[in-house]
């Protein structure tokens, strides 16, 4: 069946330091990726998404992340933490034809500390 | 400048009474989708609209309707809401169903007493 799996439920990192979440999918062929944020009480926001070619992607807030095909994975990365990053990360993927939704893991949450 | 918009974005009901939550997109998209998020988790997909064509999941209660009366609208019933519909209900928006992204509302926190 088809998945994706964001294995960090809750994660916490100093203002200033570098970020990593992970994603992993399970799908027979490459989906399209995306990565969305949530910050408490709003809508999911688009970060980034990765259809085709380089798969080194930069999104909005500088975020950027890398498709692997090799290990089905999408890690989202920041490189500097900002208070204003707490949020849920939600990492989703849509498969390349027909009509199936868009599939959700469970969320990372990101909390922030001085 | 919105593009997504859902109201009211806070909502009370009382158990059992009707309730109809509003999108609206000035995106001029072709799919509109309804999503029930709870406490903690991933948005569960309710139902979508391609253009008039209406598409239920399969697993969506039927006490959850909705109504598309032309592009820019799309409606969430809740016929009669229990203690465990309360969540947050997310409206999104698509180009065409496939191969595109989804731009998202702020969402309406549905609150059932």
């Amino acid at each position: 069946a088809q998945s994706v799996t964001q294995p960090d439920i809750h994660i916490t990192v100093s203002e200033g330091a570098s970020l990593e979440l992970r994603c992993n999918y399970s799908y027979g062929a490459t989906p399209y990726l995306f990565w969305y944020v949530q910050s408490p009480g709003q809508g999911l926001q688009l970060l980034l998404k990765y259809f085709s070619g380089d798969t080194l992607v930069q999104g909005i807030k500088g975020f950027e992340a890398e498709f692997k095909r090799s290990q089905s994975s999408f890690n989202l990365r920041k490189p500097s933490v900002h208070w204003s990053d707490a949020a849920e990360y939600f990492c989703a993927v849509l498969m390349l034809s027909g009509n199936t939704p868009l599939v959700f893991g469970k969320g990372t949450r990101l909390s922030v500390i001085a | 400048d919105a593009m997504v918009i859902q109201n009211p974005r806070y909502q009370v009901t009382q158990f059992g009474k009707p309730v109809t939550l509003s999108c609206s997109q000035t995106l001029n998209h072709n799919v509109m989708y309804w999503y029930q998020q709870k406490s903690s988790q991933a948005p569960k997909l309710l139902f979508h609209y391609y253009d008039k064509d209406f598409n239920n999941e399969a697993d969506t209660p039927d006490n959850f309707q909705s109504r598309r009366p032309n592009t820019s609208f799309c409606f969430l019933d809740i016929r009669s809401p229990g203690l465990g519909d309360a969540a947050m209900y997310l409206c999104a928006t698509s180009r065409e169903r496939s191969s595109y992204e989804q731009y998202f509302g702020p969402g309406t926190r549905l609150t059932v007493t």
